[in-house]
């Protein structure tokens, strides 16, 4: 079955330490997006990717670090340098062709607790 | 003012009852809206889109779009236990280049 894959679901990490979250998708999507939720409050958009090597800053980049080398995999780095990195992480994708209109695609999600 | 704004709830019908939540939104050209579902702990998962002003029914639930009023609402007739979660609004922009922005979402109780 096609689909986004999360991991780890469960992260703690120790303050000053950088973490990295991987997202693999077999949608054959070419867009992928990386969202914040913090309890009680909506998606926040971290940083998203169009094609292959390209990717652009969302609302709430600083801190974060991302790369896309395959269209398969968008893995998140949250870096020593975000304040408050306590969150659930959600990977996202859109079908090819529907950037402007499409839905998202979502992940089962990580969640990181900085302890 | 926000992009896309929600009543928090929480909201509290019930069973049986229709769920009415609510959604406005600031970009006078945005093209696409959505509704997800949203279980503690869980992932959203999409519900119910909207392109056109008017109504849009699939089953028990009913997407209503004005985009005049820059208004989005979603109604969950025959409302269920099983229907208690928080559902997101969310608003495709005009010029957001393919972002998708969310409102803070409204937690409707189904009381059985």
């Amino acid at each position: 079955d096609g689909g986004i894959t999360q991991s780890p679901k469960y992260l703690f990490r120790k303050e000053g330490q950088n973490v990295t979250l991987s997202c693999e998708q077999n949608l054959n999507h070419d867009a992928m997006y990386w969202y914040r939720q913090d309890p009680g409050q909506g998606l926040r958009l971290i940083y998203y990717s169009q094609i292959v090597n390209d990717f652009q800053k969302g609302d709430i980049a600083e801190g974060y670090s991302v790369s896309r080398e395959k269209k398969e995999s968008f893995p998140l780095t949250v870096t020593s340098a975000q304040k408050n990195p306590t969150a659930f992480y959600l990977c996202a994708s859109i079908a090819s062709g529907r950037l402007d209109t499409g839905e998202l695609f979502f992940g089962e999600g990580s969640r990181l607790t900085v302890l | 003012q926000k992009e896309v704004e929600q009543n928090s709830g929480p909201l509290s019908v019930p069973e049986g009852a229709i769920a009415s939540l609510n959604c406005t939104y600031s970009d006078r050209g945005s093209q696409s809206f959505f509704w997800y579902r949203q279980y503690s702990g869980k992932s959203p998962e999409l519900i119910m889109f909207i392109y056109s002003n008017g109504d849009k029914e699939d089953g028990r639930f009913t997407a209503q779009l004005n985009k005049a009023s820059q208004y989005v609402s979603l109604l969950i007739r025959d409302s269920q236990p099983s229907d208690s979660a928080t559902y997101l609004c969310a608003v495709k922009p005009y010029t957001g280049g393919f972002k998708t922005i969310f409102g803070a979402g409204t937690r409707l109780f189904v009381k059985a």
